[in-house]
């Protein structure tokens, strides 16, 4: 089964509104990433976490390594949020990138 | 900051040939990967090397082969195209004590 689990898988929102987009883990995680990929394409890392929250202007995440899941939350959401996010958790004992994705979330922000 | 180049962007290909992508990265970073993504899904690995000459396999390692002829470069082959497949390559790279990784723009495969 999926190792990495995210949700919802498609999100349409107001521009200026606020979501939560969310990752479980089947794996013990230890770190976790998250990445954008905009709609040319790109992955952009957005969060590298140990278990605690983080925040990035309009962005905060949080992962709770003994409950398994991670946050991404978007706050007062733009149209260049568009795209499409994934989180990522690393192999069990590796250092290294190798990483197990989700699936994605697709979040539209509309106008 | 650093750069990672994928080539071709975009290949198109026939059933049953032989095809490779490039990946150079400009960070020094002693790791590199090779990540495939498929329409709706997340990405899989196919290969990794932790350093020049070395060589990882992946989840998704069969019908592929890959190389690193130096550490700045990391090739990838599809060793026989298959019809009417259509994905995503990505590739990126890390620092070896760390797992951040920084991707490339990605080359899209189609075969006819």
């Amino acid at each position: 089964g999926d190792k990495v689990k995210q949700s919802p898988s498609a999100l349409s929102l107001q521009e200026g509104t606020n979501s939560a987009l969310r990752c479980n883990f089947s794996i013990a995680a230890t770190t976790v990433q998250w990445f954008l990929q905009n709609p040319r394409g790109s992955l952009i890392n957005l969060f590298y976490l140990v278990p605690g929250t983080k925040e990035n202007g309009r962005l905060k995440s949080t992962f709770n390594s003994k409950e398994s899941y991670s946050t991404l939350h978007i706050r007062d959401a733009q149209l260049e949020d568009s795209g499409t996010y994934f989180c990522a958790a690393p192999y069990r004992g590796s250092a290294l990138g190798r990483l197990h994705f989700g699936a994605g979330t697709q979040l539209i922000v509309i106008p | 900051g650093g750069i990672i180049t994928q080539t071709p962007k975009f290949l198109i290909g026939q059933e049953g040939q032989k095809l490779t992508l490039k990946c150079q990265q400009n960070f020094n970073h002693d790791t590199m990967y090779w990540y495939r993504q498929d329409s709706g899904k997340g990405l899989r690995l196919i290969y990794y090397s932790i350093t020049e000459n070395d060589l990882q396999k992946g989840d998704l390692s069969e019908g592929y082969d890959a190389s690193r002829e130096k550490k700045s470069s990391f090739s990838l082959t599809v060793t026989s195209a298959q019809k009417n497949e259509m994905a995503v390559f990505l590739c990126a790279s890390s620092m070896r004590s760390q797992n951040t990784l920084y991707f490339g723009a990605g080359t899209r495969l189609s075969v006819l």
